[in-house]
C-alpha cells in the first residue's frame, strides 16, 4: 500500500499556542487528503477534505478559522490548530487517496497525538 | 445519514481461537466497505476492502464478508494470535463520487497467550 507520514507524532503545547501538523504522501502524488480527529474510544471523525491548490472543504461543526488547512503541493498537506485549548487535545490522523489505487482506497498516516495543557 | 455500529466493543479470546467481529450500517447504498486495524496510539492499517458488488474478500487468516442488503459485514479471524491484539475498525464509503468514509467505534480485540 501507499506510504503516508505525519509529523510530529506527538506534541504537547500550552493553551493559546498554535500547532502545525504535516501530512506527506511519500511515494505518490495526492490531489486529495483528509484530516480526521479521534477522541478516546470514539470513531474517527472527518474534519475536512484538503484539495491541492484550492480551499479545503470542512465538515459541519468544524471551525475553519481554528483548523487551518493548506495543501500547497501534491505531496504535502498541513493542519494548523490555532489558539489551541485543552478541548482540542486529540489524535489527529490524515489520509490520502492513491489515484492509482483501485476503488479509491484510502491510506492513513500514523497519527499525531496533540495534548494542550 | 450513514451510521456504522460495531459489536462487541471489546472481545477477549484465548490464542488459537477463531473469532468474528461484526459491523452494521444503516444505509445499504454503499460503494465499498473497509476493515482497518489500529494499534494503540497508531494510525490505521487497511486489512481488507470489499466492493459493494462483492460478497467477501480474503487475506491470509482474515476473511471479510458483506451482505449489503441487510447492512452487515463480518471480519473472521482464524487461529488468532497475540499479535492480532488491536482495535479493528469498520468503515463504509457511501458513494462513488465521494471519498468520505464513515467509521464505527471499533472492536478492541485481546488475544490471550
Amino acid at each position: 500500500g501507499a506510504v503516508v507520514s505525519q509529523h510530529p507524532s506527538r506534541v504537547i503545547c500550552k493553551s493559546g499556542t498554535s500547532v502545525k501538523i504535516e501530512c506527506r504522501s511519500l511515494d505518490f502524488q495526492a490531489t486529495t487528503m483528509f484530516w480526521y480527529r479521534q477522541f478516546p474510544k470514539q470513531s474517527l471523525m472527518l474534519m475536512a477534505t484538503s484539495n491541492e491548490g484550492s480551499k479545503a472543504t470542512y465538515e459541519q461543526g468544524v471551525e475553519k478559522d481554528k483548523f487551518l488547512i493548506n495543501h500547497a503541493s501534491l505531496t504535502l498537506s498541513t493542519l494548523t490548530v490555532t489558539s489551541a485549548h485543552p478541548e482540542d487535545s486529540s489524535f489527529y490522523i490524515c489520509s490520502t487517496v492513491h489515484s492509482g489505487s483501485s476503488y479509491n482506497e484510502q491510506f492513513f498516516g500514523p497519527g499525531t497525538r496533540l495534548t494542550v495543557l | 445519514k450513514q451510521e456504522v455500529t460495531q459489536i462487541p466493543a471489546a472481545l477477549s479470546v484465548p490464542e488459537g481461537e477463531n473469532l468474528v467481529l461484526n459491523c452494521s450500517f444503516t444505509d445499504s447504498a454503499i460503494y465499498n466497505l473497509q476493515w482497518f486495524r489500529q494499534d494503540p496510539g497508531k494510525g490505521l492499517t487497511s486489512l481488507l476492502l470489499i466492493q459493494s458488488s462483492q460478497r467477501e474478500q480474503t487475506s491470509g487468516r482474515l476473511n471479510a464478508s458483506l451482505d449489503k442488503s441487510s447492512g452487515r459485514s463480518t471480519l473472521y479471524i482464524a487461529a488468532s494470535q497475540p499479535g492480532d491484539s488491536a482495535t479493528y475498525l469498520c468503515a463504509v464509503k457511501s458513494g462513488a463520487g465521494s471519498y468520505q468514509l464513515t467509521f464505527g467505534k471499533g472492536t478492541k480485540l485481546s488475544v490471550i497467550p
